[in-house]
């Protein structure tokens, strides 16, 4: 099993609305990640986790907060989003860090 | 610094016809080195992958060689189909990329 899940897979949201990504794997991967991607732009690094800890932290807003509750999921969750914020999420996960990265389909996110 | 550059889209190509994609990186180390694409409307899926010095990685008629004295991994292909009209990222990876950060990406388009 090869496989990353997201949901949603699309998700609309006001300014002052409160969401969450789920992202969940089962290849006993030890590093997590989230990444942002515009439109015909390459995917940004957000945040890493290795081994449920926080280890990256691209320079992140605060209205992005990311979560690690086992080993298998990942979230983020989002709150007071600007429209500017309006993408496409993506969720990896590696066996290590050197290892090939593994992507989910994507939650592709409006804020209105 | 560390860096990769890919050559720059959209590729534009007649089905069968042959196919490369440059892709050259500055490390200080030796980073293993990825293609990911990206299929219209989907996440990120790995192509290929090469972890040492004149390794070959290959996948779907797709081929690239790590070549250690040139610092690059261009990507090519003998006959490309219309169904291979994507995005095709390259992603160094490894002790001296630790920002997991992509290169620009190119389009290709393959037409009938």
């Amino acid at each position: 099993d090869t496989e990353v899940t997201q949901t949603p897979k699309h998700l609309v949201m006001g300014m002052t609305n409160k969401k969450s990504l789920k992202c969940e794997q089962h290849m006993g991967h030890r590093a997590m990640y989230w990444y942002k991607q515009k439109a015909k732009k390459p995917p940004e690094l957000m945040f890493v986790y290795s081994y449920e800890k926080l280890s990256i932290n691209e320079s992140v807003p605060s209205r992005f907060s990311p979560e690690c509750p086992n080993s298998s999921l990942l979230n983020l969750h989002l709150h007071a989003l600007q429209p500017e914020d309006s993408a496409l999420y993506l969720c990896a996960s590696s066996q290590d860090f050197m290892g090939a990265q593994y992507f989910g389909p994507g939650t592709r996110l409006l804020v209105l | 610094g560390n860096s990769v550059t890919q050559m720059e889209g959209p590729v534009t190509l007649s089905e069968e016809a042959f196919l490369t994609i440059n892709c050259t990186y500055t490390a200080t180390g030796y980073p293993s080195l990825f293609w990911y694409v990206q299929y219209p409307g989907e996440g990120l899926q790995l192509l290929l992958k090469a972890t040492k010095a004149d390794d070959k990685g290959s996948n779907k008629g797709f081929e690239a060689t790590y070549r250690k004295e040139t610092t690059s991994f261009h990507l090519e292909k003998g006959s490309v189909q219309v169904s291979d009209s994507a995005v095709f990222l390259c992603a160094p990876k490894g002790d001296n990329f630790n920002k997991f950060y992509f290169g620009s990406g190119t389009k290709l388009n393959v037409k009938p």
